[in-house]
């Protein structure tokens, strides 16, 4: 199946602090999604992502497909303590399954 | 109005037990899938079913059964389990092209002792 990269892990911030989380693949993917999980919660979608170069916005939330389809990136501006959970990408190849990161966990500290 | 809802929320059992995990969907979608969330919470799937049909099926152990009555539901039925069976099984569904992902249920917290 298709291979995705996220990172980091985990990412400890300030209340108040920027965020990112980045999705890598070695192959052109046909699209990508992204997912938050809140602790003990479920993933609920977020997006996705189907255009070379896309950029789209959901408030403090900037989404980004890189220009050769082979990476994603999640910004949040401000971070507030309900930003806290685990954040996923969906990544599609030639596989009509997407198949998900490992997630990031994000940590928000007041 | 629940769209995805499974069940139990959560089922401990001891090794060696079979066990069902239920969900159904209202959203009108015409596919559902199982994942397995472990502990480092890696989601993998672990089945899909489009009208009826098995169209994928990743390499879990044939321990592990989808039934599916209708278009609406997909069960899961786990034969003789293991400890490394401990994990959260998410249920979910979606439509057609993916353009708004998947609905996931609230999950199964699956712990055998």
């Amino acid at each position: 199946g298709q291979q995705v990269m996220q990172i980091p892990q985990y990412q400890h911030v300030q209340e108040g602090e920027d965020f990112t989380t980045y999705c890598n693949s070695s192959t052109t993917l046909s699209n990508i999604q992204w997912y938050k999980q809140r602790p003990g919660g479920h993933p609920v979608f977020l997006i996705q992502l189907v255009k070379s170069g896309e950029v789209k916005k959901q408030k403090r939330l900037t989404f980004q497909f890189g220009e050769a389809k082979k990476n994603s990136s999640l910004h949040i501006t401000a971070t507030q303590t309900t930003d806290v959970g685990t954040y996923f990408c969906a990544a599609s190849g030639g596989s009509y399954i997407p198949t998900f990161g490992r997630g990031t966990s994000l940590i928000v500290h007041p | 109005d629940t769209a995805v809802s499974q069940t139990p929320k959560y089922l401990v059992t001891q090794m060696g037990n079979d066990k069902s995990i239920k969900c159904e969907q209202n959203l009108g979608h015409d596919t559902m899938y199982w994942y397995k969330q472990d502990s480092k919470k890696f989601l993998k799937i672990m089945f899909s079913y489009n009208n009826k049909e098995l169209i994928i099926n990743e390499t879990v152990p044939n321990r592990f059964s989808p039934k599916s009555p209708d278009k609406a539901h997909l069960n899961l039925h786990i034969n003789s389990l293991e400890l490394g069976d401990s994990a959260v099984y998410f249920c979910a569904s979606s439509q057609g092209t993916l353009k708004n992902g998947y609905t996931f249920g609230s999950g199964t917290r699956l712990t055998v002792v």
